[in-house]
């Protein structure tokens, strides 16, 4: 079974930490995505990366950076907290390739106060 | 950008009640996936569509991709009471050379049991 796992299921953060959030797969996914996740709103891609070190900017990237050193390991960087900020993160990897179905993490539930 | 209509937003089941969502799309999908979400988790994988037409069951889970590329539906029969929670569909495009698209993601139906 595809396992991808993140550091904390809930964290709760003051606005203007720096926040990391984990996220490891152990399938040797080559591609690695976080999303967030609001009411009304679905799942928003923040991020992703095809490669190590390598990464793209999904459709809000805004006030977020990552980092992805390893393959199995892609992290997701508030580099200063915002209340509107607070959300559930989900992380997710696939294979490349056109027929593959991404994979999702448990979520980790952030509230900044 | 892109977006997938989903409906219904949400809907009330009674245990054995058969179920029927759908997503609709102004753009062709390469690909339609169906995952389910519980309260707390993650979204998981239920069923993946491939080709125009393409008919697939997981269990009392019916998928279909359909004919134009541009829609797909879920049905579950018989539902039971662990069949609540909120289910998206996703579509994913191929970009010009053929790798892959992002997966672009419906606003979830919500199913809950009839009280």
């Amino acid at each position: 079974d595809v396992k991808v796992t993140q550091s904390s299921r809930y964290l709760v953060k003051r606005t203007g930490e720096k926040v990391f959030l984990e996220c490891v797969q152990d399938m040797d996914h080559e591609n690695m995505f976080w999303y967030r996740q609001d009411p009304g709103l679905g799942l928003r891609l923040i991020y992703f990366s095809y490669d190590v070190k390598m990464k793209e900017k999904g459709d809000i990237p805004e006030g977020y950076s990552v980092s992805r050193e390893k393959k199995e390991r892609f992290s997701l960087i508030l580099e200063s907290a915002s209340t509107n900020q607070t959300s559930m993160y989900l992380c997710a990897s696939s294979d490349p390739g056109p027929l593959s179905e991404q994979y999702f993490g448990p979520g980790t539930r952030l509230t900044v106060t | 950008g892109q977006q997938l209509n989903q409906s219904p937003q949400s809907m009330f089941i009674q245990e054995g009640e058969d179920v029927s969502m759908n997503c609709t799309s102004s753009s062709i999908f390469n690909t339609w996936l169906w995952y389910k979400q519980d309260p707390g988790e993650g979204p998981v994988l239920l069923i993946a569509l491939y080709k125009a037409g393409e008919l697939t069951s997981n269990g009392r889970l019916t998928a279909q991709f359909g004919i134009t590329r541009k829609d797909s539906f879920l049905n579950i029969s018989a539902s039971i009471p662990s069949d609540v929670g909120i289910y998206f569909c996703a579509g994913q495009y191929l970009n010009y050379g053929g790798s892959q698209g992002n997966l672009i993601f419906g606003k979830g139906t919500k199913l809950s049991v009839k009280p």
